[in-house]
């Protein structure tokens, strides 16, 4: 059974960066055809996808959240240590919600999330 | 960008009675070289992450009870829960992977009357 689990900071000081892990149990991350892919959700709001990384290596980010989240943000991976991370610059109160990681599967360009961190609190504040 | 609008916002529906969720996409999601409709859809518990009931608009994860259905294609999709159970209070989403970004409706919470 796969696991994943979030892990950061939950206060982040405007304009600084948001750096979260994704832990992966349960099966190694570079295999299989899987999309690691970072979701978020702001209090009382719908779900936002941020993006992923593919079983490769490359990335896709969204690029119609605002304020041009694809110009401050990158996703990365850790095969070593079987883990993915995001890392979102220059924050502001807009980028506050719950942050989720979550695996990706599809044989197309793009997923549907079949497993699901717990999710993380993140608050932008001074 | 696909817009993915869900009606209706929150319905109240009795146990054991049938609750229908539907989802509009701005275009189509099927892929026309595999009949394939790229819609998902998850459920949600307070506190809890989503979870995926359904992939390809209708087949059902693993796991996931056969009072959960998915319907529909091109636009218009559905998500009928038949013989509502307690444990089915949560809010539902609909999500396309037909192209990048990919998009999710904005909710339906279900609730029982």
């Amino acid at each position: 059974q796969v696991q994943l689990q979030e892990s950061g900071p939950g206060l982040v000081k405007p304009s600084q960066t948001l750096s979260l892990t994704c832990t992966v149990s349960g099966g190694s991350i570079s295999s299989g055809s899987h999309y690691w892919s970072w979701i978020r959700q702001p209090a009382g709001k719908g779900l936002e996808w941020i993006g992923h990384i593919y079983t490769s290596g490359s990335t896709s980010y969204n690029p119609s959240l605002n304020p041009s989240l694809k110009s401050r943000v990158t996703i990365s991976v850790d095969t070593s240590k079987n883990q993915f991370s995001l890392k979102l610059s220059s924050v502001t109160a807009a980028d506050t919600a719950v942050y989720y990681c979550a695996r990706g599967s599809t044989v197309a360009a793009n997923p549907y999330f079949d497993y699901w961190g717990q999710g993380t609190l993140v608050t932008v504040s001074s | 960008d696909i817009v993915m609008t869900q009606s209706p916002d929150s319905l109240a529906v009795s146990l054991g009675e049938r609750a229908t969720i539907n989802c509009k996409s701005s275009q189509s999601v099927l892929y026309s070289s595999n009949n394939k409709n790229y819609l998902a859809w998850y459920q949600q518990k307070p506190g809890q992450p989503p979870t995926l009931l359904v992939y390809w608009a209708s087949t059902r994860e693993f796991g996931v009870p056969d009072r959960f259905s998915g319907s529909g294609s091109g636009t218009d999709f559905t998500l009928t829960i038949s013989g509502l159970q307690a444990e089915d209070v949560a809010v539902y989403y609909c999500q396309q992977y037909f192209s990048t970004p990919n998009t999710f409706g904005q909710g339906t919470k279900l609730e029982i009357k």
